[in-house]
């Protein structure tokens, strides 16, 4: 089974400070993890995946397979970045995604 | 604008009605999913589609469920018989498979079951 915990529903943070967010994952194979976002009044995006290894808009994520967490961070926060973020994950071989409960994320000016 | 389009983008039903709601996915895309969001919760996964063969289905998805993707192109979820227990939103993303699969979301399509 695909299962995805986001631990926090709300955090709230300052401008400028750092910005973390938890995800850990239950998974038996080898799993292709995200992060999504969700704006206020827009659509989900995707903001991130493990695979790319990336930075976008000042986050990054790193798999740990021995936690089994792909915690989400920023290291200032801007007021921009105040939306709704869940973590995802798919299985090897199949393409759908199990998401978690969500973060609501608020920065304060 | 050229993304995922869902219609109607609200829909409010008595119980025992039937809905359909459509999506558009993006033209090039071949994969479409369904998604069911209640409050509070991520979005869960309902059932999904390579052009026109429905490949899964979630064991959310009951028998008063259906989905269809007749031609590979845009897809409808019909829902008989409503319960209050359906209302949530109703998400659509569509995605191109190949080794980066990313999956694009529709605005959904948000159900009140009165």
């Amino acid at each position: 089974a695909q299962r995805v915990t986001q631990p926090e529903k709300l955090l709230s943070v300052f401008k400028g400070a750092p910005v973390e967010l938890k995800c850990n994952y239950s998974y038996s194979g080898s799993p292709e993890l995200f992060w999504y976002v969700q704006y206020s009044r827009q659509r989900l995006q995707l903001l991130l995946r493990h695979i790319s290894r990336e930075s976008i808009k000042g986050f990054t994520a790193d798999l740990n397979k021995g936690e089994t967490s792909f915690h989400l961070k920023k290291p200032f926060a801007q007021e921009e970045d105040s939306a709704m973020y869940y973590c995802a994950l798919s299985g090897h071989g199949n393409n759908r995604l199990a998401f978690g409960k969500g973060n609501q994320v608020v920065v304060i000016p | 604008d050229t993304g995922v389009s869902q219609d109607p983008r609200h829909k409010i039903t008595k119980r025992g009605q039937n809905v359909t709601f459509r999506c558009d996915p993006i033209s090039e895309h071949n994969r479409l999913y369904w998604y069911r969001q209640t409050l509070g919760q991520g979005p869960e996964f309902l059932t999904y589609f390579q052009n026109e063969a429905q490949l899964e289905k979630s064991r959310l998805l009951s028998d008063r469920f259906s989905a269809e993707r007749p031609k590979g192109s845009f897809s409808t979820l019909e829902i008989q018989r409503t319960e209050q227990g359906d209302s949530a939103m109703y998400l659509c993303a569509s995605s191109l498979a190949n080794r980066e699969e990313t999956q694009y979301f529709g605005p959904g399509t948000r159900l009140l079951v009165l």
